[in-house]
């Protein structure tokens, strides 16, 4: 079954250390896309990439790196100079860019003790 | 984010209707997503709309008004499990920018 898959569901890091989370695709899409939500707030765009080995900052970037080396994967990198890591995070992805319908994983929640 | 306003919750009865209102900034616009997300779980896409009027997806229905910046989502013959949080979401200038939701109740 094609699908966006997320891992894992629950993530604990204590605070200063970088943590990865997983972002795979079997979709075929070209945009992939990760979110951040925090109660009470709307998703805000972290990074995006509508191609392989190219991104852009959305408008939450610092603190996060990404990287786009294959079409099916973007891995989101939460660094230590992310203040306030602890949240939900979504990954999506759509077939032709931004304006497209997004499909989303199931979502990390992260938490930094 | 870039002025999406929506209510943050509303409680409906169960099969009753229910509308949940979104405005927008009209500067850069290019389409107007609307999403289902329930608690924990990914949001689901339930409509786009482009051009002025109404779509219709069986109980949903989704309308936009490009001129006032705005935009409603119709939820008919509601069920329990539609008690979630709907997102608007406005379609911009290579990226989509999401509204925080409403989260609608749904009660006996």
């Amino acid at each position: 079954d094609g699908g966006i898959t997320q891992s894992p569901k629950y993530l604990f890091r204590k605070e200063g250390q970088n943590v990865t989370l997983s972002c795979e695709q079997n979709l075929n899409h070209d945009a992939m896309y990760w979110y951040r939500q925090d109660p009470g707030q709307g998703l805000r765009l972290i990074y995006y990439s509508q191609i392989v080995n190219d991104f852009q900052k959305g408008d939450i970037a610092e603190g996060y790196s990404v990287s786009r080396e294959k079409k099916e994967s973007f891995p989101l990198t939460v660094t230590s100079a992310q203040k306030n890591p602890t949240a939900f995070y979504l990954c999506a992805s759509s077939s032709t860019g931004l304006n497209t319908e997004a499909f989303f994983g199931q979502g990390t929640r992260l938490t930094v003790v | 984010g870039q002025n999406i306003d929506q209510p943050t919750e509303m409680t409906a009865t169960e099969g009753a209707i229910v509308q949940i209102n979104c405005t927008y900034q009209t500067s850069g616009f290019n389409g107007l997503f609307w999403y289902q997300q329930h608690a924990g779980e990914a949001p689901t896409f339930l409509s786009y709309n482009v051009l002025d009027g109404l779509e219709e997806k069986g109980r949903f229905s989704s309308f936009l008004s490009r001129s006032k910046g705005y935009s409603y989502l119709l939820l008919k013959e509601l069920q329990m499990k539609d008690s979630a949080s709907y997102l608007c979401a406005r379609g911009g200038y290579q990226k989509v920018t999401f509204g925080i939701g409403t989260k609608l109740q749904v009660i006996p």
